[in-house]
């Protein structure tokens, strides 16, 4: 069957450390991959989206690698601050346009 | 500012009483979908429009209706609510079928049905 998966468990990361978000996926093959941010009761923000054909994009203090053949994005957070935390989304956009979030993973960081 | 705004942000009603959510954008976006997202369950699409006229069925779409008459609202409706549709909703639109661009969001409306 089809997944994407985020790891369930909350991540606690101290300030200034590199957060390092991981999304599995099976079965698919994405043309797509994007991250989003979603604070307690709001709606998703888009962060950033990776093609099947990039290796990585970055966007200020956040990178997104994508590697079709491990079928993984990883999302990074550098220098985080505690107003990085906030439970991330991945979500995969397969070739027929169809979207499909994973249930996203919290992210703690420790002042 | 450019925005998916989201009526009402709560909502408690009884069961099977009709209501409706209402959802507006101001990007011009073609694309406009609903979902709802449950604790364990993560963000389900019920239903989405690609165009004016032009809607379709997503993941969960029993218990759900939809319309697209003009391109920047895109109600839900539920004409007769259960306790089961007890959730948290989301509208978003994109300038695509949520392929090459992000999706803009709404703030969310928690619904209760008792």
């Amino acid at each position: 069957s089809q997944k994407i998966e985020q790891n369930s468990e909350a991540l606690n990361i101290q300030e200034g450390k590199t957060a390092t978000l991981t999304c599995n996926y099976t079965n698919y093959s994405p043309a797509y991959l994007q991250w989003y941010r979603q604070d307690p009761g709001r709606g998703p923000v888009f962060l950033l989206l990776i093609r099947e054909n990039e290796k990585e994009k970055r966007k200020e203090r956040l990178k997104v690698t994508f590697d079709t053949t491990l079928k993984q994005s990883l999302f990074h957070i550098t220098a985080s601050q505690p107003a990085d935390s906030a439970t991330y989304l991945c979500a995969l956009v397969k070739r027929d346009d169809k979207i499909i979030f994973g249930k996203g993973t919290r992210l703690h960081i420790l002042p | 500012e450019a925005q998916v705004t989201q009526n009402p942000r709560y909502l408690i009603t009884v069961t099977g009483k009709k209501l409706t959510v209402t959802c507006s954008q101001n990007m011009n976006h073609e694309y406009m979908s609903w979902y709802r997202q449950d604790p364990g369950l993560g963000l389900r699409q019920i239903y989405y429009s690609m165009n004016v006229e032009v809607t379709d069925k997503g993941d969960v779409p029993e218990g759900y209706k939809v319309s697209r008459k003009e391109k920047r609202n895109f109600p839900l409706i539920l004409e007769s609510p259960s306790p089961n549709q007890t959730s948290l909703y989301f509208c978003a639109s994109s300038w695509g079928g949520g392929s090459a661009y992000g999706y803009t969001f709404g703030s969310g409306t928690r619904l209760t049905v008792v």
